[in-house]
């Protein structure tokens, strides 16, 4: 059973860092696109980024560029989403996802406020 | 950035029929574009209903089906039951990165 498990959400001030992760088992990670999907409260999903399996790829939306960076590490079967420079408008609820069936972690609250 | 368009909203009775689309600023929808369909209820994570156009995942009921109709992405639910009344995305894949629809609101009604 593939399974997700995002973490590092919290509350951080604007112009701030905050990490995220995503613990994946489950499946042959290093074999898979991953991507960084989010939620601002009561709008629609966006996705954020796309990551190729060995990481020799990335992709971003044109709002986060310069400020999110994505990353795996295939040893540990995690992906992470470095957001710096943090705005009040990415205040959301952040997922990871996999381009593989489509599996989805609980998702982590990111709330940039001062 | 490519624009994804979907209905806004749409009602189905219990036990009817209803079809979602998905269209692209681009053109027409093709399967190169790797159509997804995603379900939300209210307070839930997303879930993935549909891949690559057509493909169920082990937990996709039965009543709902993928296809391209008319240049865009088809999501067809058959038979609706309370339980579908939800928010469903579409995401589709371009060179430069993934784009979600804006989400149609279906009501079962």
């Amino acid at each position: 059973e593939v399974q997700l498990v995002e973490s590092g959400g919290g509350l951080v001030q604007p112009g701030g860092s905050l990490r995220l992760s995503c613990a994946a088992s489950g499946l042959s990670f290093s074999n898979h696109w991953m991507s960084w999907v989010r939620q601002a409260p009561g709008k629609g999903l966006e996705w954020v980024a796309r990551i190729h399996g060995l990481g020799s790829a990335k992709y971003y939306v044109d709002s986060v560029k310069g400020r999110f960076t994505i990353s795996r590490d295939n040893a540990k079967n995690s992906l992470y989403l470095q957001m710096d420079s943090l705005r009040v408008e990415d205040t959301a609820v952040y997922y990871c996802m996999t381009d593989y069936q489509g599996y989805w972690g609980q998702g982590a609250l990111v709330t940039v406020s001062s | 950035q490519a624009v994804v368009t979907q209905e806004p909203s749409l009602t189905v009775s219990p036990g009817g029929t209803v079809t979602l689309t998905c269209g692209s600023s681009t053109g027409a929808v093709t399967s190169g574009l790797w159509p997804y369909w995603f379900q939300q209820r209210p307070g839930q994570a997303p879930r993935t209903l549909l891949y690559d156009t057509s493909n169920k995942n082990s937990w996709t009921p039965a009543r709902f089906s993928g296809s391209l109709l008319g240049g865009k992405a088809a999501l067809t639910l058959s038979g609706a039951q309370p339980e579908d009344e939800a928010d469903y995305y579409c995401l589709l894949t371009y060179s430069s990165g993934r784009v979600f629809g804006g989400g149609t609101k279906l009501t079962v009604l």
